[in-house]
């Protein structure tokens, strides 16, 4: 089967770091471009970074160069998000998502189910 | 950098009607690289339109997407209670990478 599975929810106190896993399984995972999108509670859909797991070529949105670190370790075929100092606007779910059948385009039929980060003292 | 706006913010229908929305983009999105995604409560989002018009695998055909240039539409015919979701356009064409669009919401009531 096809998909990606996202590590579980973390609840996280201002200024711990975090870093949260997606993993593809069924399809050429180093092969196809691996996005990290965050959704706050009640909004819309925020585009954060994106990484080629093969040569780990990464290009981050700019309101998120320097906050967060997107990685990928295509031996597992896993990509990662890392936080160093979490903050409490940090809150949100973020999903993982795969240009699984697109190639080179930067679409994403495949999603993983989301994982929810809570950043609270 | 590209900004991408949806009209309207929330779209009201009856099961069987038929819904149009927009997606407009604040410079010509390039080579017509712009998708939408359909995203229901707890869910993650579903590739629904890729290149402006081409229905992903599985998307039932009473959805289509037009549009070039900085004007695109989401057509839903044939309304159905199921649909009622969020709706959003994503450029994947342009600096700085992918841009998502604020989204419509699609009451089917």
């Amino acid at each position: 089967e096809v998909q990606l599975e996202q590590s579980g929810a973390e609840v996280k106190k201002p200024g711990e770091s975090l870093k949260i896993s997606c993993k593809g399984s069924g399809y050429s995972f180093i092969n196809s471009w691996i996005a990290w999108v965050r959704q706050m509670p009640g909004k819309g859909l925020e585009w954060m970074g994106i990484i080629y797991p093969g040569d780990s070529d990464t290009t981050y949105s700019p309101p998120f160069q320097g906050q967060v670190t997107i990685s990928a370790d295509k031996s597992l075929n896993t990509a990662y998000l890392k936080w160093s100092s979490l903050k409490a606007s940090d809150t949100a779910m973020y999903y993982c998502a795969s240009s699984f059948g697109s190639g080179d385009s930067w679409y994403f039929d495949l999603w993983g189910r989301g994982t929810l980060v809570t950043v609270s003292s | 950098d590209i900004v991408l706006t949806q009209s309207p913010g929330t779209l009201s229908l009856s099961p069987g009607e038929r819904g149009t929305l927009s997606c407009r983009a604040s410079q010509s999105v390039s080579a017509r690289y712009l998708a939408w995604y359909q995203q229901k409560p707890g869910q993650a989002p579903r590739l629904l339109i890729y290149g402006a018009s081409s229905r992903a695998t599985g998307i039932p055909d009473r959805f289509s997407g037009s549009g070039s240039g900085t004007d695109f539409t989401l057509t839903i015919g044939r309304l159905e209670p199921e649909d009622s979701a969020v709706y959003y356009c994503q450029q994947y064409g342009n600096s700085p990478g992918i841009t998502f669009g604020p989204g419509t919401k699609v009451d089917i009531k």
